[in-house]
């Protein structure tokens, strides 16, 4: 059973104009969220992360907003730029051991 | 900076054959995961180990094993690949629950 889920297989956004990835969990026992991003042929690189006692975190066009009540979290790029175009995997920790658990992916295109 | 290394990027096996998928890290993680990466199914977790000679099996470990004799290294074993094995397989490591650093992957091709 997919305990993180993305919803949205694909998005496709204009250069300049703001990506909003979304991801939902249904386990309330997570304790930490993240992003990944990851181009074809390449290992997934880590992007931006939150515990589950805050609400928002930033780190320059990347903002990652938690909403524990609506189990729901979702990854802000602003401005979107072409290199921005890969998949993105949100993920979650904090149950049994260091185990994480991912999400099947959002497939961002930033077109020029 | 963490270093995740995957033997080969490209791999090409023939139905029946034993392969090995080879992971070393340098970062003196306790913690090793092997994925897959299917279109449409994003990762899946096979096997991970939390410990040397430790390992536990994930989501989808059926047709793999896994072998953990050193700290740095973690083996993925396909004892008879199949055709349905062709995949992307990352192998990832973490110290804690916080990130985890992937290697670059091993696209294995199964005919």
């Amino acid at each position: 059973d997919q305990q993180v889920k993305q919803n949205s297989p694909s998005l496709s956004v204009q250069e300049g104009r703001i990506s909003i990835l979304n991801c939902d969990y249904t386990n309330s026992m997570f304790d930490y969220f993240l992003w990944y991003k990851k181009y074809p042929a390449e290992g997934p690189t880590f992007l931006i992360s939150i515990s589950s006692i805050k609400d928002k975190n930033e780190d320059g066009r990347f903002t990652v907003f938690l909403n524990k009540s609506a189990k729901h979290l979702s990854l802000h790029i602003v401005p979107s730029q072409p290199g921005d175009s890969a998949v993105y995997f949100c993920a979650a920790s904090g149950l049994r051991g260091n185990q994480f658990y991912f999400g099947t992916g959002t497939s961002l295109t930033v077109i020029p | 900076d963490v270093k995740v290394t995957q033997s080969s990027r490209y791999l090409v096996k023939r139905t029946g054959e034993k392969v090995f998928l080879e992971c070393v890290q340098d970062m003196d993680h306790e913690n090793m995961f092997w994925y897959r990466q299917d279109p449409g199914l994003g990762l899946r977790l096979i096997y991970f180990s939390y410990d040397v000679k430790m390992k536990e099996k994930g989501d989808i470990p059926e047709g793999y094993s896994v072998s953990r004799e050193k700290k740095e290294r973690f083996s993925l074993i396909l004892e008879s690949a199949s055709t349905n094995q062709t995949s992307m397989y990352l192998c990832a490591s973490s110290g804690n629950r916080v990130r985890q650093y992937f290697g670059p992957g091993t696209r294995l091709t199964v005919t």
